[in-house]
């Protein structure tokens, strides 16, 4: 049984573009959670998506947008690249209610 | 939101010592999480412990809660050099959404 898949695993952006990151959730799972973790801090929640729809989001602009599949992949977009959205990018996946996550191993975003 | 602080900020022992991280939260919750994180990689799930336990046990680890205090503990038992990492508490509540906090980065000496 695979785990959580992101791809792709690094990336190296230019200020002002755009990206998508993907993730896969683990079989059997629904709902899925987008993290950002900077170096040296703890991750920061940027949105959950379940039953295809956004159902919570934390404080993050309006440049990052996500969306959630009929087979419940998501992405993760961000719009005009910022030096500060270098990160960390972790996707969790959790059963419906259930709020164990499993996480991905993360995309590392480069901005430049 | 909720949002677990982690405290101590970083902590280093010996091969086979005992460590202790702790957790606060300012809310009630449904159940609490840890999680350990090695160097830039994803988060390991570690373990759950509803707001009606006091105490879980899973393997060498054990995690106590104090609703009444709103904060938890982590006990690693004899630890091994694998055990450096970071280690995150996740407060859940019926709201869906919890942060972390910056975590405990534990260091264990061969």
């Amino acid at each position: 049984d695979a785990g959580v898949t992101q791809s792709p695993t690094h990336l190296i952006k230019t200020r002002g573009q755009q990206v998508t990151l993907r993730c896969s959730p683990k079989s059997g799972h629904d709902t899925v959670s987008w993290y950002q973790q900077a170096l040296g801090q703890g991750p920061q929640f940027i949105f959950q998506y379940y039953e295809e729809e956004e159902r919570q989001r934390g404080n993050f602009p309006d440049r990052f947008s996500g969306h959630q599949f009929p087979n419940y992949s998501s992405e993760l977009n961000v719009n005009a690249l910022l030096l500060g959205d270098s990160a960390l990018y972790l996707c969790a996946s959790s059963p419906a209610r259930v709020r164990e996550q499993y996480f991905g191993p993360g995309t590392r975003l480069t901005v430049t | 939101s909720q949002q677990g602080e982690e405290d101590p900020q970083a902590l280093s022992i010996q091969e086979g010592e005992n460590a202790t991280m702790n957790c606060s939260y300012k809310t009630s919750i449904n159940n609490l999480q840890w999680y350990r994180q090695n160097s830039g990689r994803g988060l390991v799930h570690l373990i759950l412990i509803r707001s009606n336990e006091r105490e879980k046990h899973s393997g060498r680890l054990r995690v106590t809660l104090d609703t009444s205090k709103k904060s938890s503990s982590l006990l690693i038992t004899a630890s091994r050099a694998a055990d450096t990492a970071s280690y995150f508490c996740a407060p859940w509540a019926n709201a869906g959404k919890s942060t972390f906090g910056d975590g405990t980065t534990l260091t264990v000496k061969p």
